[in-house]
């Protein structure tokens, strides 16, 4: 399989824990997204690389939440002494830009976070 | 600032039924739309898109969807729906070029009855 991959798919912890998820992209897609989805909402936007350069970040993401990637291939997320608001589904999508184009984002399983 | 707007939740229909979901967003720019649909137990798959050209475009599993740019609407059309559409649907909606983060509606539940 040569889609996107997420690893952990499931994890538990405990208040004030710190928690890291890892995205791997489509190989050679250049672009990487970080989405947040809460129960009965859609995603919502939280940090965007090109190749290694982080350019963009959502005001969702508080200075607790810390985004890499740092050879341009995967991604790290890692969040610092979560609370339970943190709980949701962390969602990872790639895409390729080509010029003069949109590009289509593909999205990875998600890591479930539950904090306890 | 974009928005998306899915007005219905929760859909129930039974088999052979048709299919129309609605989709408005808020943008007064170039837009590119898109639906993805995350069956259950699934990840989120790309269902159609629209990014230029002629405004019915036509997805995978014989769903289609109109732009309507007077109505700043995109909405999601199946003329039969099977057991196997029961799936959650998401219109979303990203500005042309540039840094193109996606911004999603609420979601649309469809359960189909066999």
């Amino acid at each position: 399989d040569t889609g996107v991959s997420q690893d952990p798919r499931h994890k538990i912890t405990k208040r004030g824990q710190n928690v890291t998820f890892r995205c791997d992209p489509i190989s050679e897609h250049n672009r990487l997204y970080w989405y947040r989805q809460t129960l009965g909402q859609g995603p919502e936007f939280l940090t965007y690389f090109q190749n290694e350069a982080q350019l963009e970040k959502s005001r969702l993401l508080s200075d607790r939440f810390s985004a890499e990637r740092p050879k341009g291939s995967f991604s790290t997320l890692e969040i610092q002494r979560t609370e339970q608001g943190d709980s949701a589904m962390y969602l990872c999508a790639s895409s390729q830009k080509s010029s003069g184009e949109t590009d289509t984002q593909y999205f990875g399983p998600g890591t479930r976070l539950t904090v306890l | 600032a974009q928005s998306v707007s899915q007005h219905n939740h929760h859909v129930i229909l039974s088999e052979a039924a048709s299919l129309e979901l609605g989709c408005n967003y808020s943008y007064g720019g170039t837009v590119n739309l898109f639906w993805y649909v995350q069956y259950p137990g699934q990840h989120l798959q790309l269902l159609l898109k629209y990014f230029s050209g002629d405004p019915l475009v036509k997805g995978i599993k014989g769903f289609e969807a109109e732009f309507i740019k007077s109505k700043f609407s995109f909405n999601l059309r199946k003329p039969s729906v099977q057991w196997s559409d029961t799936a959650e649907y998401f219109c979303a909606v990203t500005s042309w070029g540039g840094f193109q983060k996606l911004v999603f509606g609420t979601g649309t539940r469809l359960l189909v009855s066999p």
